[in-house]
């Protein structure tokens, strides 16, 4: 089984842009999670998403979002972005269910604000 | 909150030594424990895992076990390599909420030939 897919994996962007980040979850898999990494504040998970509808989010602001389709598929975009949303967004898909649940992530995208 | 606290790092051992990273846990309900491995410039992977007390996940020779009365979940494995250098993370989730991983803040191990 192909795994967890991100694209791109780098980009580079200025302030005040956007930005969108794509996820292919492991096939099968129907919930996809994302985690921002810094080296200030670590792993800190950002939301999830089940069969289209956002189940999970954590504490960031407004400018950050995500969706997902039918395919699973998972996007999550950020506006107006600062240099403090320099990191590497990871994404992660579950399989299994209840105590058994376990999260898989993709190579993730490192973004560069500048 | 859950929250994990790890072992400082960065850790740096020769090969073929001891390793144990330290893991402690806390959480309101019954977590499920992780492990996860970073390479550099890469994405996380499981290492292992345990989903109940005095549960023990092992792969590639790292073993940690599951302990509820000292809320811990230590890594170890008997002799590293080179090969391992790498950062772990330990990881919980609360029953029924693996989607939404808490982490510790990772330990830097390096292996010197």
């Amino acid at each position: 089984k192909a795994g967890v897919t991100q694209t791109p994996r780098y980009l580079i962007k200025t302030r005040g842009q956007q930005v969108t980040l794509s996820c292919s979850p492991i096939s099968g898999h129907r919930s996809v999670s994302w985690y921002q990494q810094t080296p200030g504040q670590g792993l800190q998970f950002l939301f999830e998403y089940f069969s289209e509808t956002q189940r999970n989010k954590g504490n960031f602001p407004g400018r950050f979002s995500g969706r997902q389709f039918s395919n699973s598929r998972s996007e999550m975009n950020v506006s107006t972005l600062e240099l403090g949303d320099s990191a590497l967004y990871l994404c992660a898909s579950t399989s299994g269910g209840g105590s058994q649940e376990t999260q898989y992530f993709g190579p993730g995208t490192r973004l560069l604000v500048l | 909150g859950d929250s994990v606290t790890q072992m400082e790092g960065p850790v740096t051992l020769s090969e073929e030594a001891f390793l144990t990273i330290n893991c402690t846990y806390t959480a309101t309900g019954y977590p499920s424990l992780f492990w996860y491995v970073q390479y550099p410039g890469e994405g996380l992977q499981l290492l292992l895992k345990a989903t109940k007390a005095d549960d023990k996940g092992s792969n590639k020779g790292f073993e940690a076990t599951y302990r509820k009365e000292t809320t811990s979940f230590h890594l170890e494995k008997g002799s590293v390599q080179v090969s391992d250098s790498a950062v772990y993370f330990c990881a919980l989730s609360v029953s029924g909420s693996a989607r939404q991983l808490t982490f510790g803040s990772g330990t830097q191990l390096t292996v010197l030939p």
